[in-house]
């Protein structure tokens, strides 16, 4: 089952605009990781935040962490076509025994040239 | 660095058969974590494995099974495979046995007529 949500399943934007994705989960985590998949291919890891951080920058990325209310939000500024990809939240629940990452149902974006 | 490698990357079988993919994790990498990837379902964690004992296994019946071997190469075997079972199956690794970053490998899809 999945442990996160994301919001909005899908987004349209212009190039050159900022696009923002929104993440809940349901149980306390360790961590949460964003990735990035092109057209069904292998998950590129994005940003990691720990649940002791509120927010994390990298490069164009921002990502904001709120614990009390189990949800993150990615910020990608200035987006380019090449940003066209879904992008997945995921969470290593605290109390797991080994690596395991519970993934979010992903926001398909478009960014148009 | 090589990457995190999967054999091989598309694979058509028939219900009843049974398959096995194979991954290289990134030298040095002594975690391996294998996920399914449906339209359906998402993104759903099979099984973890770090120096050849499995931590971790998700909510999948026992066809699904796998192993690491000293090298830290990883197989996971399906058997009887059903149409559900089509998939891009995910394989990640890390050298830690806690959970940082994970890296993906391509996939191997598989398609089950």
């Amino acid at each position: 089952s999945q442990q996160g949500e994301e919001d909005p399943q899908a987004l349209s934007i212009q190039e050159g605009e900022n696009a923002t994705m929104n993440c809940s989960y349901k149980t306390s985590i360790n961590n949460l990781q964003w990735y990035r998949q092109n057209s069904g291919r292998g998950l590129v890891h994005l940003i990691l935040i720990r649940s002791n951080e509120r927010e994390k920058h990298s490069g164009r990325l921002r990502v904001t962490l709120d614990t009390s209310k189990k949800s993150s939000s990615l910020l990608i500024t200035a987006s380019r076509a090449a940003d066209t990809a879904s992008y997945f939240c995921a969470t290593d629940a605290s109390g797991n025994a080994g690596n395991m990452l519970t993934f979010g149902g992903g926001t398909r974006l478009m960014v148009k040239p | 660095k090589a990457g995190v490698t999967q054999t091989p990357r598309y694979l058509i079988k028939t219900r009843g058969q049974q398959v096995t993919l194979s991954c290289s994790p990134i030298s040095g990498h002594r975690s391996v974590s294998w996920y399914q990837q449906t339209p359906g379902q998402g993104l759903q964690f099979l099984f973890e494995y770090f120096s050849e004992t499995q931590r971790n296994k998700g909510n999948f019946p026992g066809r699904f099974s796998g192993r690491q071997f000293s090298n830290s190469r990883s197989e996971m075997n399906v058997s009887t495979l059903e149409l559900g079972d089509s998939a891009l199956y995910l394989c990640a690794s890390q050298t830690s046995p806690v959970l940082e970053t994970q890296y993906f490998g391509p996939g191997t899809r598989l398609l089950v007529l």
